[in-house]
């Protein structure tokens, strides 16, 4: 089945710090990824996505890029601010079969 | 244009009480859907609708039954709540052809006691 592993927080870092949260997936054919970020006390915001391989997602400094050969869609940042604290979600839709339901990973809270 | 809203925003319930959460949404998105968050677990899918008057099983159904009458609405009811049941609930809208255009409501916090 499809399902994302996502490294597990909480992470904490220094102002201007450099991020990364590391997300893998599982799925049989061509998922598109996506990673959610939830401010707090918000519900959930797309924050980017990629929908084929090699392909780069990037949003409010945030980069990620699909590789299909580790299938990884790991979330970088280069300068993390305070207002960046939130928790992250990485995600995943597999059309293959008809399916539109997205599968989320179990987030990783950052500080 | 409110995108999806959700009521109320907190509730408290007691074990064996029954309730409704609200969601709506003025986007004439055919998709619909509910999920819970719990610490650790990230979201999972409860129950999905593609369209009025279809509505169909995700991850986690037991305990919640859903309707959709109209594009608009999809309210997920708690028969008989228990303490399992406390957790925040997110709905969701989306084109049906666009998986990767979902759109999330603030959420309704719920603890049963």
């Amino acid at each position: 089945g499809n399902s994302v592993t996502q490294m597990e927080g909480p992470v904490t870092l220094s102002e201007e710090a450099f991020l990364t949260i590391n997300c893998t997936y599982t799925a049989t054919g061509y998922p598109s990824l996506f990673w959610y970020v939830q401010y707090p006390g918000e519900g959930l915001q797309l924050l980017l996505k990629a929908t084929k391989a090699d392909d780069k997602g990037s949003n409010k400094g945030f980069e990620a890029t699909y590789r299909k050969e580790t299938t990884s869609f790991h979330l970088e940042k280069g300068s993390v601010q305070v207002s960046d604290s939130a928790v992250y979600f990485c995600a995943l839709i597999n059309t293959q079969g008809g399916s539109e339901k997205l599968v989320f990973g179990k987030g990783t809270k950052l500080t | 244009n409110a995108g999806v809203t959700q009521t109320p925003k907190f509730q408290v319930l007691k074990t064996g009480q029954s309730m409704t959460l609200q969601c709506a949404q003025d986007m004439n998105h055919e998709y619909m859907s509910w999920y819970r968050q719990d610490p650790g677990m990230g979201l999972r899918l409860i129950h999905y609708s593609v369209g009025a008057g279809i509505t169909d099983q995700g991850e986690v159904p037991n305990g919640y039954n859903v309707s959709r009458s109209t594009t608009e609405d999809f309210p997920l009811r708690l028969l008989s709540a228990a303490p399992s049941q406390t957790s925040v609930y997110f709905c969701a809208t989306q084109p049906w052809d666009r998986g990767d255009e979902q759109y999330f409501g603030p959420g309704t916090r719920l603890t049963v006691t």
